[in-house]
C-alpha cells in the first residue's frame, strides 16, 4: 500500500529562518513520483517540483531545495531564510508509475511571522 | 489561459438534496481527477478519469458518481449528499495520468461544500 507522512502538522518560525518540512513515504514499487505542493491561504494548490525515484539529486530552486533520499523514504523540503510569503500549507504527494493514483500526505502549516 | 475552472465556489445545501459541481479544463488533457481535502487528512482522491467515457474509484468514493462524456468536463455528482461530505473539494487535470514521465496535475481552484 503506499503512503505519505508528513508528520509535522504545524510550525512557526520567524522571518529569516531556516526551516525544514519533513516527507515520508511508503510503496513497494521501484518506480515512482515525488511531488511538493504549496497551497497559501487563498486557497488554490500551486505545483513546486516533481521527483521521479531513480533521480536522487538534491534540487535547488531559489530559497526552496529538497532532499531526497530512498534509503530513509524521505522527500524533505527546506526553505532557506523565511519569508512572510512562504506562510501556506505544504503537501507531499506519491504517483506511481503506471498506477493511475495520486496520494498526499495530510500537510504542514507553516507561519513564518515578521 | 490554460485552466481548471470549478462552480459552484461554495454551496451551502441540506441532506439528501442532489447536488453536481461542475469540472472543466481547457487543456485537453486526458487524465482528471476530484480530490476531498479534510483537515488532517489532506487531500484524497475521490475518483478519476483516464479519458472518455474511462472512469474509476480513488480512495473514497462512497456517496459521490462522476461521469466523462465529454473530455473538457467531469462534474463530481453527489445524489444524497450527507453531512460527512461538507469539505473541500477540487479538481485536477493532467495530460496524462500523473504517474507519467512528466506530468503535473493542474487543480482547479476548489469548491467549499456544507451539507446541513
Amino acid at each position: 500500500a503506499q503512503k505519505v507522512t508528513q508528520a509535522q502538522t504545524e510550525i512557526s518560525v520567524v522571518e529569516k529562518e531556516d526551516v525544514t518540512l519533513d516527507c515520508v513515504y511508503e510503496t513497494r514499487d521501484t518506480t515512482y513520483y515525488l511531488f511538493w505542493y504549496k497551497q497559501p491561504p487563498s486557497g488554490e494548490l500551486v505545483f513546486l517540483i516533481r521527483r521521479n525515484s531513480f533521480d536522487e539529486q538534491n534540487e535547488i530552486s531559489g530559497r526552496y531545495s529538497w532532499n531526497f533520499q530512498k534509503s530513509t523514504s524521505s522527500f524533505n523540503f527546506t526553505i532557506t531564510a523565511s519569508q512572510v510569503v512562504d506562510s501556506a500549507v505544504y503537501f507531499c504527494a506519491l504517483s506511481i508509475y503506471n498506477f493511475n493514483k495520486f496520494y498526499f500526505g495530510s500537510g504542514t502549516k507553516l507561519n513564518v511571522k515578521p | 489561459e490554460a485552466q481548471v475552472t470549478q462552480n459552484p465556489r461554495y454551496l451551502i445545501t441540506v441532506t439528501g438534496k442532489k447536488l453536481t459541481v461542475t469540472c472543466s479544463q481547457n487543456m485537453n488533457h486526458e487524465y482528471m481527477s476530484w480530490y476531498r481535502q479534510d483537515p488532517g487528512l489532506g487531500l484524497r482522491q475521490i475518483y478519476y478519469s483516464m479519458n472518455v467515457e474511462v472512469t474509476d474509484k480513488g480512495d473514497v468514493p462512497e456517496g459521490y458518481k462522476v461521469s466523462r462524456k465529454e473530455k473538457r468536463n467531469f462534474p463530481l455528482i453527489l445524489e444524497s449528499p450527507s453531512p460527512n461530505q461538507t469539505s473541500l473539494y477540487f479538481c485536477a487535470s493532467s495530460l496524462r495520468p500523473p504517474s507519467g514521465a512528466q506530468e503535473t496535475q493542474y487543480f482547479g481552484p476548489g469548491t467549499r461544500l456544507l451539507v446541513l
